[in-house]
């Protein structure tokens, strides 16, 4: 079925490790997204991009990086991750302008 | 500025009864607003969306929405629930082309 894989659907991480969340698209969309979701605040934009070669800041990218070598794949890294960083993470692609978004079904991280 | 605000963060109706979940939204353009839903341990998913045009948008599952401009509302409206219907509900507005804010959610319960 097409669509979104993300990897690890979860994961337990040490304070101060480094770890890449993994995201795969297999419907050619130009556009993808990190979010990250916790109790409360809805979905929050981490990181997104508009085409391959090319990425942006969300609304909390503080901590996390990407990049989008190719059009299906857009890892999300926490360099050295903080319990704050504790949360589900979800994977988005959009056709384009104006377009919905397809999740994933994310990615549970825990940061103790 | 653009920001989506969902009223109740927890709805609970009976089996059979009307579904009313409420969603308003700022925008310094016309906006763009859909309706996702997110079951648990999945992503988000796309109910419905208002673009342009009729303002009464008709989605999966029996939903509806209604764009009403002089409100800034789009709540979104089922006449009888379904048990199936329970699920977290967000509201979402796009902004800038590709990129969305979504309201941080209305959890649905259905009591039997």
């Amino acid at each position: 079925t097409a669509g979104i894989t993300q990897a690890p659907t979860s994961q337990i991480l040490a304070a101060g490790r480094s770890m890449t969340l993994r995201c795969t698209q297999d419907m050619r969309h130009n556009a993808m997204y990190w979010y990250r979701q916790d109790l409360g605040l809805g979905l929050r934009l981490i990181h997104y991009s508009n085409t391959a070669g090319t990425t942006g800041k969300g609304e909390v990218p503080d901590g996390y990086s990407v990049s989008r070598a190719n059009t299906d794949d857009f890892p999300l890294t926490l360099a050295s991750a903080v319990p704050s960083q504790t949360s589900v993470y979800f994977c988005a692609s959009s056709a384009g302008q104006n377009q919905p978004q397809h999740f994933g079904d994310g990615t549970r991280l825990s940061i103790l | 500025a653009q920001s989506v605000t969902q009223l109740g963060s927890h709805v609970s109706v009976s089996e059979g009864a009307l579904v009313l979940l409420r969603c308003n939204y700022s925008s310094s353009v016309p906006p763009y607003l859909f309706w996702y839903v997110q079951y648990p341990n999945q992503g988000l998913q796309l109910l419905l969306k208002y673009t342009t045009g009729a303002t009464l948008v008709k989605g999966i599952n029996g939903f509806e929405a209604e764009f009403k401009k002089s409100e800034t509302s789009f709540h979104l409206t089922k006449p009888s629930a379904h048990m199936s219907d329970a699920a977290e509900y967000f509201c979402a507005l796009l902004y800038n082309f590709n990129k969305f804010y979504f309201g941080s959610g209305t959890k649905l319960n259905v009591k039997p």
